[in-house]
């Protein structure tokens, strides 16, 4: 059974700070997504990383793959109070038919 | 117009009632999925479809019920409504994927109440 663990779980962060989430996962997979969620809002993607050491970046925000790990990160870079949001990562394994979310990571970016 | 389109968008229910939640796409996509949303549990599926005659259970699929009356339309019921049922659901659709990728979009979510 496919598990995806984030962390942390919850974050408080002073606006201009760097942080990073972390999303580890139990098997081998070759497709992790990350997804943001503004509060009373859907869920959006971010990200799709595809294989070992991808990278990907959008503002203030950059995604990476260590597949051996079996980890991905979400850096922050100078947050912004727009950055608030819960992120998830989600994790599709070859021989799975869905993803599998992590718990998410309820970000607040404090003035 | 919102590409997955979910009604109703709130609803507060009575133990043991059934209640339908639907789910509407115009992207054209094959796949379509329901998941509930608890606070610090993130997603869990619970049924998906790969098309029309392929439905599937997910993690936690006891005490619902799903029909994909049409490419574009996937319902999911709940046969005898129960307090822990009470959560946030969303329908979420994707293609088949170009090079395995299928990214999800979901709908804006049914809040859902049983009293």
């Amino acid at each position: 059974e496919l598990k995806v663990e984030q962390n942390p779980l919850f974050l408080s962060m002073q606006e201009g700070k760097n942080y990073t989430i972390y999303c580890n996962y139990s098997t081998t997979s070759d497709r992790l997504y990350w997804y943001r969620q503004d509060p009373g809002k859907s869920l959006e993607s971010l990200f799709v990383l595809l294989s070992n050491g991808a990278v990907k970046q959008e503002g203030r925000l950059m995604a990476s793959l260590d597949t051996k790990a079996r980890l991905s990160t979400l850096h922050i870079t100078a947050a912004v109070h727009d950055l608030s949001a819960t992120y998830f990562c989600a994790v599709h394994s070859g021989s799975a038919r869905q993803l599998t979310f992590g718990s998410g990571t309820q970000l607040t970016v404090l003035p | 117009d919102a590409d997955v389109t979910q009604t109703p968008r709130n609803r507060i229910t009575k133990t043991g009632k059934r209640i339908m939640l639907e789910c509407s796409q115009t992207k054209g996509h094959d796949r379509m999925y329901w998941y509930r949303q608890d606070p610090g549990l993130g997603l869990r599926l619970i049924y998906y479809s790969f098309d029309v005659k392929d439905i599937n259970k997910g993690e936690i699929s006891d005490g619902y019920s799903v029909s994909r009356q049409a490419q574009a339309k996937f319902s999911l019921s709940l046969e005898s409504a129960i307090p822990n049922q009470t959560a946030l659901y969303f329908c979420a659709t994707s293609d088949s994927g170009q090079g395995g990728v299928h990214i999800q979009y979901f709908g804006a979510g049914t809040r859902l109440s049983v009293l």
